[in-house]
């Protein structure tokens, strides 16, 4: 069965630190899924990425960078120069190929403060 | 220009009633999901549809019946309102694409469920 870990259940910075949201995946498929969506204190669930097994280039979208390490089954997330509009509960999220429809698992989200 | 909608956004009833939550998706996909997210934030799939027909039913009450009238909808109707169902239910939907097995979902903005 698969499975993600998002071991940090709250983190607090100051505004302008650099801040990194580890993700721990475990799958038996060689081909699946990995998303990161935001949750602000709005409510909503944003999708800020989506990477599949076959693709371990790092991205970088603005502030936001993504990290994918298929050897230690990790996608961590780094915020650079941290804002408070970044304050939020952030969520990886694994779907594998091979359950025919996609379905996520989501981890239990990280609680990020971003103070000024 | 809402890709994802829901209503209403809050529910407040008393448990035993029946109550009903509806979803309209305005991106052309025809996959639609319901998720539950508890008190704890943890997010869990409970049904899919793709092209109105049931495809993922997790473990999950009879009390709770989602209806699909056409692919753009995906209604939850829940008997009997029990003090656990309290909860956010967030709608989601992807594109199945043969190719892409593992679409993006989109989800609504969530409706919070207070059973009193």
């Amino acid at each position: 069965a698969q499975k993600v870990t998002q071991a940090q259940t709250e983190i607090s910075v100051v505004e302008k630190e650099d801040v990194t949201l580890d993700c721990v995946y475990e799958t038996r498929d060689t081909t699946y899924y990995l998303f990161w969506y935001k949750q602000p204190p709005s409510g909503e669930l944003v999708f800020l990425i989506r990477r599949n097994s076959f693709d371990e280039q790092n991205e970088i979208s603005g502030r936001y960078s993504w990290n994918f390490q298929k050897s230690t089954s990790s996608f961590n997330f780094t915020i650079t120069a941290s804002q408070v509009v970044d304050s939020a509960v952030y969520f990886c999220a694994l779907s594998e190929a091979n359950s025919g429809y996609s379905t996520l698992t989501f981890g239990k989200g990280t609680m990020l403060l971003v103070s000024p | 220009d809402t890709a994802v909608s829901q209503t209403p956004k809050y529910l407040v009833t008393q448990m035993g009633n029946d109550k009903s939550i509806k979803c309209e998706q305005n991106l052309g996909h025809d996959t639609m999901y319901w998720y539950k997210q508890d008190s704890k934030k943890f997010l869990k799939i409970m049904f899919s549809y793709n092209n109105k027909e049931l495809i993922i039913n997790e473990t999950v009450p009879n009390r709770f019946s989602p209806k699909s009238p056409d692919k753009a909808h995906l209604n939850l109707h829940i008997n009997s309102l029990e003090l656990g169902d309290s909860a956010v239910y967030f709608c989601a939907s992807s594109q199945k694409v043969p190719s892409v097995p593992q679409e993006t979902q989109y989800f609504g903005p969530g409706t919070r469920l207070l059973v009193l």
